[in-house]
């Protein structure tokens, strides 16, 4: 079955450091690919997602493209924010829309 | 736009109890998920609905069931509650029949607790 293995955290930054946090899935198909974050006290909500091979997401300087030859949908940004604290959610969803979720990253961005 | 919603937002049960969560859906959209998700674990896809028939299901026993109603609206059950089904149920729904592109919009959760 589908499948999505991200970075294991938790991961410290000092803030305006660069940030990665790799994921790679297995899924039969075309999937779509998706980041969502946590943000304490908070629901999950989407943050970008890629629908295609070759296509970029982005929101609030988050970065991640949807590389087909590798199964892979890194997460990047340039300069982080202590208010990017958060737990970060890669998934993929496959045919008929359904959702396979990694196991989160914990961020915590340090002033 | 109330978003997702969903009730309770914690519940506590004993084992061999049965439970109902209810979620109401984002106006406009149609089809809604619900995954369960454990401390510290990613949320796990339980099952879809649309035009209140199940549409895909997770590798969840049958203890675990479901319905949609008229108005979108959809309710979770487990029967025979055990220890291990101690977790954060979410409910998300999205437009369009919940193709593979759509996003999913998440609600806010129940907490259950099975002592």
């Amino acid at each position: 079955g589908d499948s999505v293995t991200q970075m294991e955290g938790p991961v410290t930054l000092s803030e305006e450091a660069f940030l990665t946090i790799n994921c790679t899935y297995t899924a039969t198909g075309y999937p779509s690919l998706f980041w969502y974050v946590q943000y304490p006290g908070e629901g999950l909500q989407l943050l970008l997602k890629a629908t295609k091979a070759d296509d970029k997401g982005s929101n609030k300087g988050f970065e991640a493209t949807y590389r087909k030859e590798t199964t892979s949908f890194h997460l990047e940004k340039g300069s982080v924010q202590v208010s990017d604290s958060a737990v970060y959610f890669c998934a993929l969803s496959g045919r008929q829309g359904k959702s396979t979720f990694g196991d989160g990253t914990t961020l915590t961005v340090k002033p | 736009d109330a978003g997702v919603t969903q009730s309770p937002t914690h519940l506590i049960k004993t084992r061999g109890q049965q439970v109902t969560l209810r979620c109401s859906p984002k106006s406009g959209h149609d089809t809604v998920s619900w995954y369960q998700q454990a401390l510290g674990q990613g949320p796990q896809f339980i099952f879809q609905y649309y035009e209140e028939e199940e549409r895909q299901r997770g590798n969840f026993p049958d203890r675990f069931s479901g319905h949609q109603f008229p108005n979108y609206s959809s309710e979770l059950n487990v029967n025979a509650l055990l220890l291990g089904d101690s977790a954060l149920y979410l409910c998300a729904s999205s437009p369009g029949q919940g193709t593979l592109t759509d996003t999913q919009y998440f609600g806010p959760g129940t907490r259950l607790t099975v002592l």
